[in-house]
């Protein structure tokens, strides 16, 4: 069935650090969104890429879908104490509305 | 607008024992899910509603019964609680076409 891969599944960095996410799904994408889950919190939505190629940014985040539709990233420049926790990407199923989420990457930021 | 509101937001159960999650949304949205969230596996979808009296199965359904009677409410039900349905849940609305979907606060289920 239709898969997502995020990795890594962890990343700890010192503040200040870069730091990148990619999501991969194994179907070309309609779309992808990505959300944020604070430690203890819900996930909250973030950004969707809907076309090839596509870059979006907020701020220090950069959001960038591939030429093919098959995957993603989100690359994090200078983190902050407060970029602290779990980042998801996310892919309609194949062909529905459902949204199937990816394993997320939790990002720690040491000050 | 209080969005999407779930309760409990904590809840012990014994193994067999039936409980229903109660789901809100006040945002007349169509599409409502429901997630369960394990460490390590992310969020999985258990069961989905395209808008009231429809309804359809996620990644992993089965333990966990579900109806949509209204627009506005979506519970989900466990008949018979069993220890690896130990999780956290979230309830989830959209307006559907893959647009933004919003979370509630969710439910820590511990089935003992």
């Amino acid at each position: 069935g239709q898969q997502v891969m995020q990795i890594p599944q962890y990343q700890h960095v010192q503040e200040g650090e870069d730091f990148t996410t990619y999501c991969n799904s194994s179907t070309t994408l309609s779309n992808i969104q990505w959300y944020k889950q604070r430690p203890g919190g819900h996930p909250v939505f973030l950004i969707q890429l809907v076309k090839s190629g596509e870059v979006k940014k907020q701020k220090r985040l950069t959001f960038q879908f591939g030429e093919a539709k098959k995957n993603s990233s989100l690359h994090i420049t200078a983190t902050q104490t407060t970029d602290v926790g779990t980042y998801f990407c996310a892919e309609p199923l194949w062909g529905t509305d459902k949204l199937i989420f990816g394993t997320g990457t939790r990002l720690q930021v040491f000050p | 607008n209080a969005g999407v509101t779930q309760t409990p937001k904590f809840q012990v159960l014994k193994t067999g024992q039936s409980m229903t999650l109660q789901c809100a949304q006040d945002m007349n949205h169509e599409y409502m899910s429901w997630y369960r969230q394990d460490p390590g596996m992310g969020l999985r979808l258990i069961h989905y509603s395209v808008g009231a009296g429809i309804t359809d199965q996620g990644e992993v359904p089965n333990g966990y019964n579900v109806s949509r009677s209204t627009t506005e409410d979506f519970p989900l039900r466990l008949l018979s609680a069993a220890p690896s349905q130990t999780s956290v849940y979230f309830c989830a609305s959209t307006t559907g076409g893959n647009t933004e979907a919003f979370f509630g606060q969710g439910t820590r289920l511990t089935v003992v």
